[in-house]
């Protein structure tokens, strides 16, 4: 079945700092990846997702970059702030109806 | 403008129980999915329901089962509780039933089993 990989797991980063997060997936059929921003004890919140149509998407401090050839994804945020502090998960989704999420990346941003 | 409402939003049950939860979609949202996330891990779908049918369903046991009401409104059931099952089980609407559409997911229910 499809499988997304997500890396790193923690992430460390100082307030100002760029934060990276990499993932991969197996369905070559996938279309349409969403990053999700989850705060401890609460809902994930979708912050950007882009369309297998487009590289890269942008939205003020969030980047998401997506090379197909490679089945690669990345998130890019720039300019870090502590409220930044989260765990985010990617997902792929495709022909199917559901969406396929990576393990996640714990961030913490600090002041 | 309410989003995905859950409930309950904390259940405590014991092995070989039975669990009943309940999820309301964004007003207007006809499609609703529920995901299972392990404490460290990412979600993970259980099923798709949209226009009060089964679209998809993720590589749970038949112990899990759901339905989606007239009102778009949907059931997780799941029968002889184990205590793998102990997780934060969320519900997410979307417009549609395709993985293209944004999914709005709700708080969630907290389910621990004894």
């Amino acid at each position: 079945g499809e499988n997304v990989e997500q890396h790193p797991s923690t992430l460390s980063v100082q307030e100002g700092d760029s934060a990276v997060i990499k993932c991969t997936y197996s369905d070559s059929a996938s279309n349409y990846f969403p990053w999700y921003k989850q705060e401890l004890g609460k809902r994930p919140q979708l912050i950007i997702d882009i369309r297998s149509n487009v590289g890269e998407k942008k939205d003020q401090r969030i980047a998401v970059t997506l090379n197909k050839t490679a089945k690669h994804f990345s998130l890019h945020i720039t300019e870090t702030q502590p409220e930044d502090s989260a765990v985010y998960f990617c997902a792929s989704g495709g022909s199917n109806y559901k969406l396929t999420f990576g393990k996640g990346t714990l961030l913490t941003v600090n002041p | 403008d309410a989003g995905v409402t859950q409930s309950p939003t904390h259940l405590i049950k014991t092995r070989g129980q039975h669990v009943t939860l309940r999820c309301s979609p964004i007003s207007g949202h006809k499609s609703v999915s529920w995901y299972q996330q392990v404490l460290g891990q990412g979600p993970q779908f259980i099923f798709q329901y949209y226009e009060k049918e089964e679209r998809g369903r993720g590589n749970f046991p038949d112990r899990f089962s759901a339905r989606q009401f007239p009102n778009y409104s949907s059931e997780l059931n799941v029968n002889a509780l184990l205590l793998g099952d102990s997780a934060l089980y969320l519900c997410a609407s979307s417009l549609v039933g395709t993985s293209y559409n944004e999914q709005f997911f709700g708080p969630g229910t907290r389910l621990t089993v004894l």
